[in-house]
């Protein structure tokens, strides 16, 4: 069954610092995969996705993620983190049956930063 | 461009009453989710309609939950009775005409079962 793992529940980060939020999915085929960010309070807002092509991913707010095929990941990384990068972040896949498409989300990494 | 909408933010019900909460998508968009986002856990889809014919209900808990798209565009989603594990956050999305485009969600409406 199609499946994505977020193995990190909390991750805490001084700012300035960089970020890598992990993403592990199950997929037979080539996945459609995303990143969204939610702020208390909020809904989700997408920060990037891939269908194909370039494996590298460039996303809003200085994001950008990389889609490992070998190792069925599609971490999220930035180089230099903001105070109001807090958030939770979902990583979902979209999969298709009979030409339905599914999104299924990842349970969430919730991302503190330091001052 | 106006935002998904979603009404109300939030409602506290007692167990076994029934509640329903409202979606308008952004203007144009054929294709409207409801998710359910119990706390600690990504968003789970409960129902994808295309324009107001439904694509995808499969987790949709039929016996207690109901959802329409009256002339495919706003939609509502109904609890009848609710029960305490329904307490989540009922989010609405949209998107455009393909389905792998991107989807845009509301704000969402916080449950609380009693």
């Amino acid at each position: 069954a199609q499946s994505v793992t977020q193995p990190d529940i909390h991750i805490t980060v001084s700012e300035g610092a960089s970020l890598e939020l992990r993403c592990n999915y199950s997929y037979g085929a080539t996945p459609y995969l995303f990143w969204y960010v939610q702020s208390p309070g909020q809904g989700l807002q997408l920060l990037l996705k891939y269908f194909s092509g370039d494996t590298l991913v460039q996303g809003i707010k200085g994001f950008e993620a990389e889609f490992k095929r070998s190792q069925s990941s599609f971490n999220l990384r930035k180089p230099s983190v903001h105070w109001s990068d807090a958030a939770e972040y979902f990583c979902a896949v979209a999969t298709t049956t009979s030409g339905t498409y599914k999104y299924i989300f990842g349970t969430g990494t919730r991302l503190k930063v330091l001052a | 461009e106006a935002g998904v909408a979603q009404s109300p933010r939030y409602k506290i019900i007692e167990k076994r009453q029934s509640v329903a909460f409202w979606c308008n998508p952004i203007s144009g968009h054929a294709t409207l989710y409801w998710y359910q986002q119990i706390l600690g856990q990504g968003p789970k889809l409960l129902i994808q309609f295309q324009n107001n014919g439904v694509v995808d209900d499969s987790q949709l808990p039929k016996d207690r939950f109901s959802a329409e798209r009256l002339k495919g565009v706003d939609s509502t989603l109904k609890i009848q009775p609710a029960k305490l594990e329904d307490s989540a956050v009922y989010l609405c999305a949209s998107s455009s005409t393909r389905s792998t485009d991107t989807q845009y969600f509301g704000p969402g409406t916080r449950l609380t079962v009693l």
